[in-house]
């Protein structure tokens, strides 16, 4: 079983609407958690932290559900622009240790938003 | 600033040859990673180093990687007598500290023939 298990999608959406969709990891001692984008043939970017309560960033909105082990991403009013796999990250670590070390990468959500 | 970059870009090679890639990290980043990404599959972990600490050496597949990090600034990935499950894109990232952003690279894409 992967640490990390994202729906593979694609998720066809449309402009304007809005997409949810979760990332499951199975290493209950996990304690930070990051959604990376990644263009087709390019690098990850850092998208958002995900903090325990929740946050928000613009159209981006990140849950944490340590009970289920799963965290989500919320995206309203889809552009173009958002199309891109999300790729899920996890790591053992927490954001106040010296090193948050090895990062777990999800195999990435992709979305597709279409006119 | 200059970001994170790798050399070269592509690389093709033959079964059995050893081949190095390299990255040059942000300056002034203490941490460096090392990933492998294949087809349609999500980032592997490969190796950590942070500062002059003992690199985190958990994710390499083989003995055929190794990796180093000279004077805590560029690195080298080395793989020896490629096999073909070895052709992936090879990624990059650097972070100010251990616990900043991570910022990758563009990646090395191995094809192993």
């Amino acid at each position: 079983r992967k640490e990390v298990e994202q729906d593979p999608g694609p998720f066809n959406v449309p402009e304007g609407a809005t997409v949810a969709f979760n990332c499951t990891y199975s290493n209950s001692a996990s304690q930070s958690f990051f959604w990376y984008r990644q263009d087709c043939r390019k690098e990850p970017k850092l998208l958002m932290s995900v903090y325990s309560s929740g946050n928000e960033d613009g159209r981006f909105t990140a849950q944490l559900n340590r009970a289920s082990q799963y965290i989500s991403l919320l995206i309203r009013d889809s552009k173009l622009s958002d199309s891109a796999t999300y790729l899920c990250v996890v790591s053992e670590r927490g954001m106040t240790t010296d090193s948050w070390g090895k990062l777990q990468f999800g195999a990435g959500t992709q979305v597709v938003v279409t006119p | 600033g200059a970001g994170v970059s790798q050399s070269p870009s592509n690389k093709v090679t033959e079964k059995g040859k050893d081949v190095e890639l390299r990255c040059d990290p942000i300056s002034g980043h203490t941490a460096l990673y090392w990933y492998r990404q294949s087809l349609g599959q999500g980032l592997e972990f490969l190796i950590y180093f942070q500062g002059n600490s003992a690199p985190d050496k958990s994710g390499l597949p083989s003995d055929r990687f190794s990796a180093e990090r000279t004077g805590g600034s560029v690195s080298t990935l080395t793989i020896q007598r490629t096999q073909q499950e070895d052709s992936a894109v090879y990624l990059c990232a650097s972070s100010l500290t251990g616990t900043q952003t991570q910022y990758f690279g563009p990646g090395t894409r191995l094809l192993v023939l």
